[in-house]
Order: structure tokens, then sequence, then C-alpha cells
């Protein structure tokens, strides 16, 4: 999975199955946490964020985990769909500073 | 609402050229962001600011300056471009203290240094 300051990993799954992207933070006083999603030539775009007095938070489709006893982040994202194809990352933020993951690839095979 | 927007979209310049990349955001947020993104690594933090007529450093400050004199837009200047700083560069916007709020990014401008 991915982890802040790594280099880019690629997850390849099938149309409808369930996808699972991770990613290590490494500051324990982060206390917000945010998915990106960034498509070929766009900016990111929010997806979900979780604060650190949580340890899950669902949206539409997607659900984000955090355990911070381990500093892991994970997005999981139901019935994956061709136009969830992109890069994700992560953000962690720390006294208004906000960190970010290198991303993981999604391949969403037809 | 346009949201963030910036200009241009892409960018050729030669070595020790200048050029200034301009953010405008019209939701009436407080902090503005400059970032660069390079292949295989995070978005890193170039300058930021707190509100109209401040600024600060970032993670990756030399070679950029920054100015913010009007709470709506953002300008990242490069005086001298170097090879370096051919990257993308993405501006953001957030209303509140960043740390309690997601930020919103514009499209970004591709600058190729030759």
């Amino acid at each position: 999975g991915e982890s802040v300051g790594l280099h880019l990993p690629t997850l390849s799954v099938q149309e409808g199955d369930n996808s699972i992207i991770n990613c290590a933070y490494s500051n324990s006083a982060s206390d917000y946490f945010i998915w990106y999603k960034q498509e070929s030539g766009k900016g990111p775009q929010f997806i979900i964020d979780i604060r650190s007095n949580m340890d899950k938070r669902q949206g539409q489709r997607v659900t984000v985990l955090l355990n911070k006893t381990v500093k892991h982040l994970s997005l999981q994202i139901a019935a994956t769909q061709p136009g969830d194809s992109a890069v994700y990352f992560c953000a962690e933020s720390s006294f208004n500073k906000f960190y970010f993951g290198s991303g993981t690839k999604l391949n969403v095979k037809p | 609402n346009a949201g963030v927007t910036q200009t241009p979209k892409f960018r050729v310049l030669k070595t020790g050229q200048s050029m200034t990349l301009l953010c405008a955001q019209d939701m009436n947020h407080e902090y503005m962001y400059w970032y660069r993104q390079d292949p295989g690594m995070g978005l890193r933090l170039i300058h930021y600011s707190v509100g109209e007529g401040t600024t600060a450093k970032g993670e990756v400050p030399d070679g950029y300056n920054v100015s913010r004199l009007k709470k709506q837009n953002f300008l990242l200047g490069l005086e001298s471009a170097a090879p370096s700083q051919t990257s993308v560069y993405f501006c953001a916007s957030s209303p509140l203290a960043g740390g309690q709020e997601t930020q919103y990014f514009g499209p970004g401008t591709r600058l190729l240094v030759l």
C-alpha cells in the first residue's frame, strides 16, 4: 500500500469488485485525514475525510477506516466502476499543514 | 461558482526566464496554498497564505515567491526558472485552519523549463 513519501503502487480490480487502498502515515500528532482522487490531467478531488476521534466513516460507495494504533488509513470502494480508475492518495494534517502520500493507481478492468 | 481556477494551463519557459502563475478562488476562503507535483511523489507545499496580505514558506520554497494582495488571488512567481522547476503546479484553498477542513484544488498548471 501507499505510504507518505514512497513511490506509486498499482492496484488492478475487476469491475464490480470491492477495492481497498491502504496508506500508512508517520505523524502521531496528525488529527485529520483525507482521501483524494486524481484523474489524469486534473487536480485532486476530495472523496472523504475522517477526524482522529473516529475510526470509521462512510460515504456513498466509499468507506474510510482509521487505525491510530498502527497509523494506518484505508479507503474501501464498493462495487468498483470503470469511472473509479484514477490515482488515489491520502493526506494527513497536523498543525495546519497537509502532508500527502504519492498515491496508488487504481485500474478497473471491465 | 467556478471554485479554484489557475492560469495558465500550460507554459514552456527557457532557463532564466521569469513568470507568474495566477490562482483565483471565488469561495471566500481564507487559506490558500501552492503545491508542486512531480512523478512518483506526493504534493509538496511551496508557499501558503493564511489570509490577505500574509504569506509563509512551505516545504520547498526556494526559487519561488508569492503574493496575496487580494483575498481571492494567490500568485506564484518564478524569478529565474530552472529545469528543476519543471513540474505540475496546483493551487488549493481552504475555508478554515487547514487542520480541520479539506482543501479544494485547481486544475493545475503544467510548466516545462528547457
